[in-house]
């Protein structure tokens, strides 16, 4: 099962910060947070993934609680484009660096609105 | 980033038959991941193939029905054996990069008739 929590749909203004939650009260200390989206009828891109750190790129941010019970995502200029499905996950990484499997919630529905 | 390529994109298959999907990679990668996403639904992970050894299957997924091939660093194939009405969905191949980034391709849409 996802150990996961997020809002099932959340709508967003075109050209504004789109916000998108998530829970994870029982993360362990090797299990990072990804954030991945689906486009409808595409496969899923990856956005983002951090450990305790805030991350940026050139897509979105990642804000994560000192108790990394939770986390953001942020698309600071949301277009339409950006409608999709948002999937928060924890994933595991072993030490050497082997990883855990990617294990998908229902995710956030994103509507991009005009 | 990696790019992924999978054939076919779409078919429609008759009950009882057998459908191959192929899953190219433009890089060597150690592990290569399959999903199956019914309509509607997130996407639910059948298994993990690697390469010289047999694939690990999660829970509810078997190799007879999902028999995988992983015959080097940039290939691996799914088929799914003996299809019914209920195996309709998209399946995705995935696969991470160095930075442990997983990669997806755009997906089978299978219809079984």
């Amino acid at each position: 099962d996802a150990k996961t929590t997020q809002p099932t749909s959340m709508d967003c203004a075109e050209g504004r910060a789109a916000n998108l939650p998530c829970n994870h009260s029982t993360i362990s200390g090797n299990e990072y947070v990804y954030w991945y989206r689906q486009i409808h009828s595409q496969g899923p891109q990856y956005i983002i993934h951090g450990l305790k750190n805030n991350e940026t790129n050139e897509m979105a941010s990642l804000i994560i609680t000192e108790d990394r019970k939770s986390s953001t995502l942020i698309l600071p200029h949301a277009t339409l484009r950006d409608t999709a499905v948002y999937y928060c996950i924890v994933r595991v990484m072993n030490y050497g660096g082997s990883q855990g499997n990617l294990i998908f919630g229902k995710g956030t529905k994103l509507s991009v609105k005009p | 980033s990696a790019v992924i390529s999978q054939k076919p994109s779409r078919d429609i298959c008759q009950r009882g038959t057998s459908l191959t999907i192929q899953c190219q990679v433009d890089s060597q990668v150690t592990m290569m991941f399959w999903y199956r996403q019914q309509p509607g639904q997130s996407l639910t992970l059948i298994a993990t193939a690697n390469q010289g050894s047999e694939a690990t299957y999660e829970s509810g997924f078997v190799i007879d029905k999902f028999p995988i091939s992983r015959p080097n660093l940039t290939f691996s194939t799914l088929t799914v054996s003996n299809m019914s009405p209920e195996d309709s969905s998209i399946y995705l191949c995935s696969v991470d990069n160095r930075d442990s980034e997983a990669f997806f391709g755009q997906g089978t849409r299978l219809t079984v008739v």
